[in-house]
This record gives structure tokens, C-alpha cells and sequence, in this order.
């Protein structure tokens, strides 16, 4: 299994208040992302980094803000939840000897529940 | 908006039979991957297929690619009740690696 670890693997939050969660790896792949996946829409991207310090929105960004100020760490916050952020959030890595466009590695999901 | 869109969304098949999913997507492709998410887990890649390949085996699998018709198939031969899981085809179109996914196929395979 690829190194991936996700935290908190669940969450129950309340509207408005600011939530971060955190994606680790230790295979020192270049590329990270974060996805959401909620039923009837498969995952959806929200942002993804090519590197430290270097970011960029996905399709689903809005209410959402990322940092990387390691290789090996991804975070995602949720500077103010809304019931609509309800969801699983998965983090996946690539850039092994395939590069980006390779496979993706997914970590375990983190369950967020927004009330 | 998605990329991928699976056919059928559910699958019901007994153990032994071959399982087949389609994949249809809309823009160009670098290429398709195949996932499998078994319940409460993450995805787990499955095969990839790049946009110049028509064909692909994996063990049991084997997924084809029709660029003209912007569809892939995947086939599981054989199933076992170990396959239950959802199946998720994912396209890749730029070199940032962004894959854009489908909604899935739910398979479930009875012992």
C-alpha cells in the first residue's frame, strides 16, 4: 500500500467553523489532490499541488484552501463549513516513474459531516 | 460536470459470470484508468490504458478503448463474490495528472 494517511478519518462539525484536514505521504511523490466524493457524482477534484508551495483550484474550489509547505503534507481547510461540505474527502498522490499523469494512490478518506 | 459517465450504474451478476461496465467520456484523452473502491475504503487502481491503446489485460480484466466513440469497456471474467465493489473509469486530458471521474458502477457479485 502506497504511504498515505488521512486526518481525522471522521469529523462532526458544526456550521461555520473551520476545519482542516490533512493528507501525509511518504513516498515523496511530486503530485497531490484532493477530492470529494458524494453519491451520484463519483469524485469530484477541489484542488491539487505540482509541488511545495504550488497550487492550483480544481473543479469544486470554492470554500476551499489548500497549502503545502512540505512535500510529504497536503491540507485542505474549510475556513467556514456549510452543510453542503458534507461529504468524503479523499486525498490521492502521483508522480512516481509514470509522472502526473500516471496512476493515482488514494488514502482512506476523511468523513465530514457538517451541521 | 463529469467526464466519465458509467453504464449500467448497477450491476448484479452470480459468482462465475463475466461482469462488463462501459465507460462513454467527452473531450480528448492522454488517457482512461480503471478504479475499484471497495465499500468504505479508497479507490484502488486498476489498469490504465493509454489513448493510442485499444486493449488491455490484467489478470482477470480487460479493458478496451474506442477513441472515435470515446467509450471503454471493462470486463471482469470470472467474478468472484470478492469483486463486489464499485468500479470507477477516470479520464486523464492535460499533463497536471487531474483525473476526472465517473459516477460508477455498483457490482455486486452473490456466492
Amino acid at each position: 500500500d502506497a504511504g498515505i494517511t488521512q486526518s481525522p478519518r471522521h469529523k462532526v462539525t458544526e456550521t461555520g467553523t473551520p476545519v482542516t484536514l490533512r493528507c501525509h505521504q511518504t513516498e515523496n511523490h511530486r503530485y497531490m489532490y484532493w477530492y470529494r466524493q458524494d453519491p451520484g457524482h463519483g469524485l469530484r477534484l477541489i484542488h491539487y499541488s505540482y509541488g511545495v508551495k504550488d497550487t492550483d483550484k480544481g473543479e469544486v474550489s470554492d470554500g476551499y484552501s489548500v497549502s503545502r509547505s512540505k512535500t510529504e503534507d497536503f491540507l485542505l481547510t474549510l475556513e467556514s463549513a456549510t452543510s453542503s461540505q458534507t461529504s468524503v474527502y479523499f486525498c490521492a498522490i502521483s508522480g512516481g516513474l509514470a509522472g502526473a499523469t500516471g496512476e493515482l494512490f488514494f488514502g482512506e478518506g476523511s468523513r465530514l459531516t457538517v451541521l | 460536470s463529469q467526464q466519465g459517465e458509467e453504464d449500467p450504474q448497477a450491476l448484479s451478476i452470480q459468482e462465475g459470470e463475466n461482469a462488463t461496465m462501459n465507460c462513454s467520456y467527452k473531450t480528448s484523452i492522454n488517457n482512461l484508468q480503471w478504479y475499484r473502491q471497495n465499500s468504505g475504503r479508497g479507490l484502488v487502481h486498476l489498469i490504465l490504458i493509454r489513448s493510442n491503446e485499444r486493449e488491455k489485460h490484467s489478470g482477470r480484466l480487460r479493458v478496451t478503448l474506442d477513441t472515435s466513440k470515446k467509450s471503454s469497456s471493462l470486463l471482469i471474467t470470472a467474478s468472484r463474490a470478492a469483486d463486489t465493489a464499485s468500479y470507477f473509469c477516470a479520464t486523464v486530458n492535460d499533463s497536471w495528472g487531474k483525473l476526472q471521474f465517473g459516477a460508477g458502477t455498483q457490482v455486486v457479485v452473490t456466492p
